[in-house]
């Protein structure tokens, strides 16, 4: 079936720019996450979403970031006002179900964000 | 808390020899852990997962990995490279139920010479 699908994969904007990342995920899965990929900090968790609780943000960086997920399903990532430190690779994971041990989350293939 | 450090940032090997990835985690509870593939601009793939079942685990692509509780390490092996593997590994731990958050490694990258 299909995977985890991201858009756009590519994403070249100006500072002070706001941008919006889509993640699709595997049709069926209720768990919802973001990550960023950079060069210095590695890869690190931003958001999660499980089915109509309140999403864990405790990972965003900033103010500035903010992620919804509508109908369960279809999840945009925004960036406000973007700075250059905000260049990465953004991925997004589905699950199955969560709360259980070892649950395996699918990648995307991410969206390369390079703020100039 | 729980963190994974991979123990080399670069591996390179020859085609139709071994691999070695080395991981260790710490944690404070006994954690499921995973290796994740990602070639060039593509997504993260599973190779396979830990999950307190047997120690021994198998992946895809021929690969495996043993859990050592005592040594807090789970490195993957290949027994015999194939070019097809130049790539970044990753290990990630989940710590016990209910936490979605994976932590991840730094990665390893895997140059493969013919």
């Amino acid at each position: 079936g299909a995977g985890v699908s991201q858009s756009p994969s590519n994403k070249v904007t100006e500072k002070g720019k706001d941008v919006e990342l889509r993640c699709d995920p595997i049709s069926g899965h209720t768990a919802l996450y973001w990550y960023r990929q950079s060069l210095g900090q590695g890869l690190e968790f931003l958001i999660y979403f499980q089915g109509n609780s309140a999403p864990d943000k405790s990972g965003l960086p900033s103010d500035r970031f903010s992620a919804e997920r509508t109908g369960g399903s279809v999840s945009t990532l925004t960036i406000q006002r973007t700075q250059q430190e905000d260049s990465a690779v953004y991925l997004c994971a589905s699950s199955l179900v969560t709360g259980v041990s070892g649950v395996t989350q699918y990648f995307g293939p991410g969206t390369r964000l390079l703020v100039l | 808390a729980q963190s994974v450090t991979q123990l080399d940032s670069h591996v390179s090997v020859s085609e139709g020899t071994p691999v070695l990835l080395r991981c260790n985690y710490s944690s404070s509870y006994s954690p499921s852990l995973f290796w994740y593939v990602q070639h060039p601009n593509k997504g993260l793939q599973l190779l396979l997962k830990y999950t307190s079942a047997a120690t021994l685990v198998k992946g895809i692509n021929g690969f495996e990995a043993e859990f050592k509780k005592s040594e807090t390490s789970f490195h993957l092996t290949k027994p015999s490279a194939h070019m097809s593997d130049a790539a970044e590994y990753f290990c990630v731990v989940n710590p016990s139920s209910n936490d979605y958050k994976l932590s991840f490694g730094a990665g390893t990258t895997v140059t493969v010479r013919a």
